[in-house]
């Protein structure tokens, strides 16, 4: 079946450092592929997504770009803020809209 | 434009007790889903509905979780009785009927079971 795997936390940095969470994927077909971010005490957001085969998806100066050639959909961000301390889950989705969510990475960042 | 409504935020029960979670999705949303996030873990997908009819529940333990989405609107998750390792955060999430690859979620009942 289709899995995810992206990288353990927690992560720790900086503020203003550069922030790559690793995320690979095994599906059959062609999937959808997103980053979610879970605030604490709040629900999952949709960060970012992309579709098809070299597409980036960016949004809050995050970006991933869709790999087909090495499973990967890798979320990086230039120049962290505190505010961006939350849980990213790298997701797959086939054309039913079934979703497989990774592990999740927490990510902390500090003053 | 108001998001997913879930409640209660937090239960505590005992094992063997039963508990039950209510969610309203977004206004129009056709597809509702129910996730159970366990600690440490993605969201695993336990039921989703088409309007009031069940798409998938592969993943529901039907022994003892039951779902029901009676008039295509509100939605409740039952277990009884609960397990210990029913603890976690169940999450909602509902999604347009041509746009099933944008879930938009609620912030989740977090249930522990001592």
């Amino acid at each position: 079946g289709d899995s995810v795997t992206q990288m353990e936390g927690p992560v720790t940095l900086s503020e203003e450092a550069f922030l790559t969470i690793n995320c690979t994927y095994t599906a059959t077909g062609y999937p959808s592929l997103f980053w979610y971010v879970q605030y604490p005490g709040e629900g999952l957001q949709l960060l970012l997504k992309a579709t098809k085969a070299d597409d980036k998806g960016s949004n809050k100066g995050f970006e991933a770009t869709y790999r087909k050639e090495t499973t990967s959909f890798h979320l990086e961000k230039g120049s962290v803020q505190v505010s961006d301390s939350a849980v990213y889950f790298c997701a797959t989705t086939d054309s039913w809209g079934k979703f497989q969510f990774g592990a999740g990475t927490q990510v902390v960042v500090t003053p | 434009e108001a998001g997913v409504a879930q409640s209660p935020r937090y239960k505590i029960i005992e094992k063997r007790q039963s508990v039950a979670f209510w969610c309203n999705p977004i206004s129009g949303h056709a597809t509702l889903y129910w996730y159970q996030q366990i600690l440490g873990q993605g969201p695993k997908l336990l039921i989703q509905f088409q309007n009031n009819g069940v798409v998938d529940d592969s993943q529901l333990p039907k022994d003892r979780f039951s779902a029901e989405r009676l008039k295509g609107v509100d939605s409740t998750l039952k277990i009884q009785p609960a397990k210990l390792e029913d603890s976690a955060v169940y999450l909602c999430a509902s999604s347009l009927e041509g746009a099933k690859n944008i879930q938009y979620f609620g912030a989740g009942t977090r249930l522990s079971v001592l």
